[in-house]
């Protein structure tokens, strides 16, 4: 079964500081897709990035990048230079195959708070 | 267009009775999606529609839930004889899905549901 695992529940990182969130995932798919979203407290989904798993450079947006080791089924989330506008629950997700109609898997999340 | 809309944003209803939920998805995406969300949880997949054809239902979609979108535009998520286990944040997403491909999804702000 297809399945995503964020380990940490909560994370704390110091402003200005990078911090790495983790996920792992699980899939028997040669095609799919990572994505990782923020979900503030006031609940939207806010896309972060994207990685095919056949892209072969790690995907990077602005201060978000993705470490991306494949043979490890690893897709961990990279924050530099940590904002306090940063702090919000962080979830993985997975997007299986092409033509699989593009729902989601995520994982349980882990709420980064960052300090002044 | 400032992104996909959902209606009302909070909802308490007492048990027993039905609620109806709206999402106004991204004008261009033939691809709309709902998610529920319970507290310390990631989403979970429980519907998506291809245009207006449903295409896949999640086994938590029990007979009680009943999802629409007459004209491939807007879309409803009904909720007979509400239970306080249906006490959750219901979140829609859309995408442009295209050929082989998909575009990221992008979320509303949710429907956040009280059952009493």
């Amino acid at each position: 079964a297809q399945k995503i695992t964020q380990t940490q529940p909560g994370m704390f990182v110091q402003e200005k500081e990078a911090v790495t969130l983790d996920c792992t995932y699980d899939t028997s798919d040669q095609s799919y897709g990572l994505f990782w979203y923020k979900q503030p407290s006031s609940g939207e989904m806010i896309f972060l990035i994207y990685q095919g798993s056949y892209d072969e450079q790690n995907a990077t947006e602005g201060r978000y990048s993705l470490n991306f080791q494949k043979a490890r089924k690893s897709a961990n989330l990279v924050i530099s230079a940590s904002q306090l506008g940063d702090s919000a629950m962080y979830f993985c997700a997975m997007r299986e195959g092409l033509n699989q109609g593009g729902k989601l898997i995520f994982g349980q999340g882990t709420e980064l708070s960052v300090k002044p | 267009d400032t992104g996909v809309s959902q209606n009302p944003r909070h909802k308490i209803t007492k048990r027993g009775q039905n609620v109806t939920f709206r999402c106004d998805p991204i004008s261009e995406h033939n691809r709309l999606y709902w998610y529920r969300q319970t507290l310390g949880q990631g989403p979970e997949f429980l519907t998506y529609f291809q245009n207006e054809a449903q295409l896949e239902k999640s086994r938590l979609l029990s007979d009680r839930f009943s999802a629409e979108r007459p004209k491939g535009s807007f879309s409803t998520l009904e909720i007979q004889r509400t239970e306080q286990g249906d006490s959750a944040m219901y979140l829609c997403a859309s995408s442009l899905g295209f050929g082989r491909g998909d575009t990221e999804a992008f979320f509303g702000q949710g429907t956040r549901l009280t059952v009493v």
